[in-house]
């Protein structure tokens, strides 16, 4: 079945570092491809997203490009600060379907 | 607008008893989902309604949970009796009626069973 497999955490940083969380999928068709967000205390929220092979999703200086020859979905920020300190999702929607599917989650930590 | 809200926040409950979740989605929704993430693994899917009906509970784990959807409204998650393995944070999530994928997420139920 269609699955999602991130790196572990948790990532600790140090402000201002270049930040890269490994995001790959398996899946039939052409799913939808996500990045999710849990602040502390807080909900799950969309950071972005891409829907076709080549897209680039991008919010809040993060970005993720959509790679269907790798299937993978590698999550990326130039320059994290310590208010991007969350655990961060990778996410896939399959075509036509409506459950998303969810990898394990990884800890970001950023330091000052 | 209001978001999805989840209640209670936490419970914690002896093995064998019985634990009531309740999910408010966000109004106009008519999709409503149920997930759950065990010891800091994969959230997994457990149910999706459509309005008040089950479109697919294929991630329910057994018998022990039952889901129910009033009038299409607000959703209940009942686990009964309660194991330790049922131990977990269940989060709720709603979508729009045209779904682009999106989901808007509760803050989750921590339940705890001793």
């Amino acid at each position: 079945g269609d699955s999602v497999t991130q790196m572990e955490g948790p990532v600790t940083l140090s402000e201002e570092a270049f930040l890269t969380i490994n995001c790959t999928y398996t899946a039939t068709g052409y799913p939808s491809l996500f990045w999710y967000v849990q602040y502390p205390g807080e909900g799950l929220q969309l950071l972005l997203k891409a829907t076709k092979a080549d897209d680039k999703g991008s919010n809040k200086g993060f970005e993720a490009t959509y790679r269907k020859e790798t299937t993978s979905f590698h999550l990326e920020k130039g320059s994290v600060q310590v208010s991007d300190s969350a655990v961060y999702f990778c996410a896939l929607l399959n075509t036509g379907g409506f459950k998303t599917i969810f990898g394990a989650g990884t800890r970001l930590f950023v330091k000052a | 607008e209001a978001g999805v809200t989840q209640f209670p926040s936490h419970s914690v409950i002896e093995k064998g008893q019985t634990v009531t979740l309740r999910c408010d989605p966000i109004s106009g929704h008519d999709n409503l989902y149920w997930y759950r993430r065990v010891m800091g693994k994969e959230i997994k899917f457990l149910l999706h309604f459509v309005k008040e009906s089950k479109q697919d509970e294929s991630g329910m784990p057994n018998n022990r949970f039952l889901a129910e959807r009033t009038g299409g409204t607000y959703s209940t998650l009942k686990v009964q009796p309660a194991e330790l393995e049922d131990s977990g944070v269940y989060f709720c999530a709603s979508s729009h009626n045209s779904p682009t994928g999106e989901l808007f997420f509760g803050e989750g139920s921590r339940l705890t069973v001793l």
